[in-house]
Protein backbone atom coordinates (compact mmCIF):
# COMPACT_ATOMS: atom_id res chain seq x y z
CA UNK A 1 0.00 0.00 0.00
CA UNK A 2 1.36 3.38 -1.08
CA UNK A 3 1.11 6.30 1.46
CA UNK A 4 2.06 9.76 1.66
CA UNK A 5 3.10 12.11 4.15
CA UNK A 6 3.55 15.57 4.47
CA UNK A 7 5.85 17.53 6.98
CA UNK A 8 6.58 21.07 7.58
CA UNK A 9 6.29 24.37 9.63
CA UNK A 10 2.35 25.15 9.69
CA UNK A 11 3.19 28.73 9.96
CA UNK A 12 5.72 31.19 7.71
CA UNK A 13 5.82 35.10 7.62
CA UNK A 14 4.78 36.95 4.71
CA UNK A 15 7.96 37.03 2.44
CA UNK A 16 9.07 34.03 3.14
CA UNK A 17 9.73 29.82 1.81
CA UNK A 18 7.59 27.57 2.68
CA UNK A 19 8.65 24.18 2.24
CA UNK A 20 7.42 21.03 2.94
CA UNK A 21 8.87 16.95 2.37
CA UNK A 22 6.40 14.23 1.07
CA UNK A 23 7.74 11.11 2.84
CA UNK A 24 6.66 8.19 0.30
CA UNK A 25 6.19 4.42 1.47
CA UNK A 26 5.57 1.52 -0.38
CA UNK A 27 6.81 2.36 -3.61
CA UNK A 28 9.57 3.96 -5.09
CA UNK A 29 9.33 7.30 -6.37
CA UNK A 30 11.91 6.73 -9.24
CA UNK A 31 9.91 3.47 -10.61
CA UNK A 32 6.84 5.16 -12.24
CA UNK A 33 4.10 8.10 -11.70
CA UNK A 34 4.08 12.07 -11.82
CA UNK A 35 4.46 13.07 -7.90
CA UNK A 36 2.47 16.05 -7.56
CA UNK A 37 1.61 19.48 -4.40
CA UNK A 38 -1.71 20.10 -4.70
CA UNK A 39 -3.63 22.73 -2.49
CA UNK A 40 -6.90 23.42 -0.98
CA UNK A 41 -7.51 27.42 0.08
CA UNK A 42 -9.49 28.07 2.79
CA UNK A 43 -13.41 26.97 1.21
CA UNK A 44 -13.16 24.46 -1.42
CA UNK A 45 -11.12 25.63 -4.03
CA UNK A 46 -8.03 23.54 -5.32
CA UNK A 47 -5.07 24.27 -7.00
CA UNK A 48 -2.83 21.79 -8.31
CA UNK A 49 1.19 23.39 -8.15
CA UNK A 50 2.87 20.85 -10.16
CA UNK A 51 4.73 17.45 -10.42
CA UNK A 52 8.39 16.34 -10.21
CA UNK A 53 8.17 12.75 -12.67
CA UNK A 54 9.24 9.04 -11.73
CA UNK A 55 12.54 10.50 -14.32
CA UNK A 56 12.71 13.54 -12.83
CA UNK A 57 11.59 15.98 -14.88
CA UNK A 58 9.06 19.09 -13.17
CA UNK A 59 6.13 20.56 -14.87
CA UNK A 60 4.85 23.47 -12.70
CA UNK A 61 1.90 25.49 -13.13
CA UNK A 62 2.59 28.38 -14.72
CA UNK A 63 0.22 30.91 -12.35
CA UNK A 64 2.93 30.18 -9.53
CA UNK A 65 6.25 29.55 -12.10
CA UNK A 66 8.66 32.20 -10.62
CA UNK A 67 8.17 31.08 -7.28
CA UNK A 68 7.83 27.15 -6.85
CA UNK A 69 10.50 24.46 -7.13
CA UNK A 70 9.88 20.34 -6.77
CA UNK A 71 12.96 18.35 -5.57
CA UNK A 72 13.47 15.18 -4.24
CA UNK A 73 15.83 13.07 -2.85
CA UNK A 74 15.83 9.56 -4.04
CA UNK A 75 17.90 8.13 -1.28
CA UNK A 76 15.21 8.55 1.58
CA UNK A 77 12.06 8.39 -1.43
CA UNK A 78 11.27 11.91 -0.54
CA UNK A 79 10.24 14.75 -2.84
CA UNK A 80 9.94 18.58 -2.03
CA UNK A 81 8.04 21.57 -1.96
CA UNK A 82 9.83 25.29 -2.16
CA UNK A 83 7.75 28.11 -2.40
CA UNK A 84 8.96 31.38 -2.19
CA UNK A 85 7.89 34.69 -1.27
CA UNK A 86 4.78 33.62 0.08
CA UNK A 87 1.69 36.15 1.05
CA UNK A 88 -1.49 35.56 3.22
CA UNK A 89 -2.95 34.54 -0.05
CA UNK A 90 -0.91 31.34 -0.18
CA UNK A 91 -2.62 30.29 3.34
CA UNK A 92 -4.03 27.12 2.61
CA UNK A 93 -3.74 22.96 3.07
CA UNK A 94 -0.79 21.49 1.05
CA UNK A 95 -1.53 17.82 -0.03
CA UNK A 96 1.16 15.99 -1.59
CA UNK A 97 -0.30 13.14 -3.91
CA UNK A 98 -0.07 11.36 -7.26
CA UNK A 99 -4.17 11.53 -7.85
CA UNK A 100 -4.89 7.94 -6.62
CA UNK A 101 -3.00 8.20 -3.92
CA UNK A 102 -2.77 11.62 -1.05
CA UNK A 103 -1.37 12.56 2.22
CA UNK A 104 -3.43 13.88 4.91
CA UNK A 105 -2.42 17.33 4.20
CA UNK A 106 -0.81 19.94 6.44
CA UNK A 107 -1.89 23.33 7.07
CA UNK A 108 -0.06 26.20 6.21
CA UNK A 109 -0.52 29.72 7.54
CA UNK A 110 0.90 32.63 6.16
CA UNK A 111 1.13 35.59 9.10
CA UNK A 112 3.41 38.11 10.48
CA UNK B 1 -6.48 27.04 -18.53
CA UNK B 2 -8.97 24.61 -19.10
CA UNK B 3 -12.32 25.98 -16.85
CA UNK B 4 -14.19 23.02 -15.11
CA UNK B 5 -17.96 24.40 -14.07
CA UNK B 6 -19.21 21.99 -11.40
CA UNK B 7 -22.81 22.05 -10.96
CA UNK B 8 -24.51 22.34 -8.56
CA UNK B 9 -22.42 23.63 -5.67
CA UNK B 10 -24.69 22.13 -3.72
CA UNK B 11 -26.84 19.19 -3.43
CA UNK B 12 -29.26 17.80 -0.83
CA UNK B 13 -30.02 14.33 -0.93
CA UNK B 14 -31.94 11.58 1.57
CA UNK B 15 -30.22 8.16 2.18
CA UNK B 16 -31.16 5.80 -1.12
CA UNK B 17 -31.81 9.16 -3.39
CA UNK B 18 -30.30 8.51 -6.62
CA UNK B 19 -28.23 11.89 -7.92
CA UNK B 20 -25.84 13.21 -10.36
CA UNK B 21 -23.03 16.31 -10.68
CA UNK B 22 -22.29 17.87 -13.41
CA UNK B 23 -18.76 18.72 -14.95
CA UNK B 24 -18.21 20.67 -17.95
CA UNK B 25 -15.15 22.04 -19.35
CA UNK B 26 -14.35 24.80 -22.06
CA UNK B 27 -12.45 22.79 -24.19
CA UNK B 28 -12.23 19.06 -24.79
CA UNK B 29 -10.69 16.35 -22.61
CA UNK B 30 -9.67 14.04 -24.84
CA UNK B 31 -5.97 13.69 -25.58
CA UNK B 32 -3.99 13.36 -28.65
CA UNK B 33 -3.20 9.93 -27.36
CA UNK B 34 -7.02 9.34 -27.49
CA UNK B 35 -7.65 9.11 -23.57
CA UNK B 36 -9.78 11.24 -21.91
CA UNK B 37 -7.87 12.14 -18.54
CA UNK B 38 -11.26 13.68 -16.27
CA UNK B 39 -11.22 12.36 -12.69
CA UNK B 40 -14.03 12.42 -9.73
CA UNK B 41 -12.48 12.86 -5.96
CA UNK B 42 -14.28 13.15 -3.14
CA UNK B 43 -13.38 14.43 -0.20
CA UNK B 44 -15.37 13.67 3.18
CA UNK B 45 -14.99 16.11 6.38
CA UNK B 46 -11.85 16.12 7.93
CA UNK B 47 -9.98 13.49 4.94
CA UNK B 48 -7.92 13.90 2.41
CA UNK B 49 -9.90 13.50 -1.05
CA UNK B 50 -10.03 10.01 -2.60
CA UNK B 51 -9.85 9.22 -6.11
CA UNK B 52 -13.70 7.54 -7.10
CA UNK B 53 -13.58 7.94 -10.95
CA UNK B 54 -10.63 8.26 -13.71
CA UNK B 55 -10.19 8.24 -17.29
CA UNK B 56 -14.34 9.62 -17.21
CA UNK B 57 -15.74 6.19 -16.53
CA UNK B 58 -13.38 3.71 -14.51
CA UNK B 59 -13.79 2.86 -11.15
CA UNK B 60 -11.18 3.14 -8.89
CA UNK B 61 -10.41 -0.27 -7.17
CA UNK B 62 -12.63 -0.29 -3.49
CA UNK B 63 -14.80 1.99 -4.68
CA UNK B 64 -18.79 1.13 -4.49
CA UNK B 65 -20.45 0.73 -8.08
CA UNK B 66 -22.89 2.53 -7.07
CA UNK B 67 -20.82 5.56 -8.12
CA UNK B 68 -20.74 6.16 -12.17
CA UNK B 69 -19.00 8.14 -14.03
CA UNK B 70 -19.84 9.17 -17.94
CA UNK B 71 -19.42 11.71 -20.54
CA UNK B 72 -16.75 13.04 -23.43
CA UNK B 73 -15.47 15.84 -25.04
CA UNK B 74 -16.57 19.00 -22.57
CA UNK B 75 -19.47 17.06 -20.63
CA UNK B 76 -18.84 14.92 -18.03
CA UNK B 77 -21.15 13.55 -15.62
CA UNK B 78 -20.64 11.24 -12.16
CA UNK B 79 -23.84 9.42 -10.79
CA UNK B 80 -24.46 8.20 -6.83
CA UNK B 81 -27.57 5.51 -7.42
CA UNK B 82 -28.57 5.08 -4.27
CA UNK B 83 -26.85 8.10 -1.73
CA UNK B 84 -24.94 6.24 1.46
CA UNK B 85 -23.95 8.15 4.56
CA UNK B 86 -20.57 7.94 4.10
CA UNK B 87 -20.70 9.40 0.37
CA UNK B 88 -21.34 13.46 2.41
CA UNK B 89 -18.57 15.61 1.45
CA UNK B 90 -17.48 17.56 -1.38
CA UNK B 91 -16.39 16.12 -5.06
CA UNK B 92 -14.40 17.52 -7.23
CA UNK B 93 -14.10 16.67 -10.84
CA UNK B 94 -10.10 17.07 -11.85
CA UNK B 95 -8.64 16.62 -15.41
CA UNK B 96 -4.98 16.26 -16.33
CA UNK B 97 -5.73 16.51 -20.00
CA UNK B 98 -4.38 19.80 -20.32
CA UNK B 99 -1.33 21.50 -18.27
CA UNK B 100 -2.12 22.56 -15.83
CA UNK B 101 -4.62 20.27 -14.16
CA UNK B 102 -7.01 21.82 -12.99
CA UNK B 103 -10.44 21.34 -10.88
CA UNK B 104 -13.97 21.87 -10.83
CA UNK B 105 -15.24 24.34 -7.94
CA UNK B 106 -16.31 21.21 -5.99
CA UNK B 107 -19.98 20.19 -5.14
CA UNK B 108 -21.20 19.90 -1.69
CA UNK B 109 -23.28 16.51 -1.31
CA UNK B 110 -25.41 16.52 2.58
CA UNK B 111 -28.43 15.65 4.05
CA UNK B 112 -31.47 16.72 3.30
Amino acid sequence: EIQLQESGPGLVKPSQSLSLTCSVTGYTITSGYDWSWIRKFPGNKMEWMGYISYSGSTNYNPSLKSRISITRDTSKNQFFLQLNSVTTEDTATYYCARLDDWGQGVMVTVSS
Amino acid sequence: DVVLTQTPPTLSATIGQSVSISCRSSQSLLHSNGNTYLNWLLQRPGQPPQLLIYLVSRLESGVPNRFSGSGSGTDFTLKISGVEAEDLGVYYCVQSTHAPWTFGGGTKLELK
